[in-house]
């Protein structure tokens, strides 16, 4: 079945340093690739998206660029802030009409200053 | 406009009540769907309506009941909840179903049952 595998955190940067969360999939078919966020307390925020091979999304700073080749959906940010300090999920769209989201397991994002 | 609103945005219960969570977009959108989420782990799928009807459920106990009045409302009815069922409940909802549309996600209701 489909699956999203996401980097283990906690992750832990300086305020102003690159950031890269990497995420990796499995799916068949042409699926979707979303980034969303979640602050502490609140619901998900859709970050970006990406529908197609070498697609690039980008949204506040943050990208990730769908590679087929490599199944992979990598978030990064040139400059990360105090207040992007989060929960980071991966996820995939299923491509059977169901609407469902594959996620991954999260990556906690912690930038001090 | 993309918000989702949820209410309550906290409910405390026992077992043996009986309560609703309400969920409410003014997107035009057609799909719309709940979610339970554990600390520290990704939301799990729970419900899934399609213009109004129940396309997916994802072998959800019976104490769980949704409900979709219209295309703007979606309701989860709770009854006799177990303690394990204290987590937060996200509502969501995308233009149509199918994994091309992104789904936008409303602040939440956190459960706790007593």
């Amino acid at each position: 079945g489909n699956s999203v595998t996401q980097m283990e955190g906690p992750v832990t940067l300086s305020e102003e340093a690159f950031l890269t969360i990497n995420c990796t999939y499995t799916a068949t078919g042409y699926p979707s690739l979303f980034w969303y966020v979640q602050y502490p307390g609140e619901g998900l925020q859709l970050l970006l998206k990406a529908t197609k091979a070498d697609d690039k999304g980008s949204n506040k700073g943050f990208e990730a660029t769908y590679r087929k080749e490599t199944t992979s959906f990598h978030l990064e940010k040139g400059s990360v802030q105090v207040s992007d300090s989060a929960v980071y999920f991966c996820a995939l769209g299923d491509y059977d009409g169901t609407g469902k989201l594959i996620f991954g397991q999260g990556t906690t994002l912690q930038v001090k200053p | 406009d993309t918000e989702v609103t949820q209410t309550p945005k906290h409910l405390v219960m026992g077992m043996t009540n009986k309560k609703s969570l309400k969920c409410e977009q003014h997107m035009g959108h057609r799909a719309m769907y709940w979610y339970k989420q554990k600390a520290k782990k990704p939301p799990e799928l729970m419900f899934v309506y399609s213009y109004e009807k129940l396309s997916i459920n994802e072998s959800v106990p019976s104490r769980f009941s949704p409900e979709c009045p219209n295309s703007s409302l979606l309701n989860l009815h709770l009854h006799a909840l177990q303690p394990e069922d204290s987590a937060l409940y996200l509502c969501a909802s995308s233009q149509v179903t199918g994994g091309l549309f992104e789904q936008y996600f409303g602040p939440g209701t956190r459960l706790t049952v007593t």
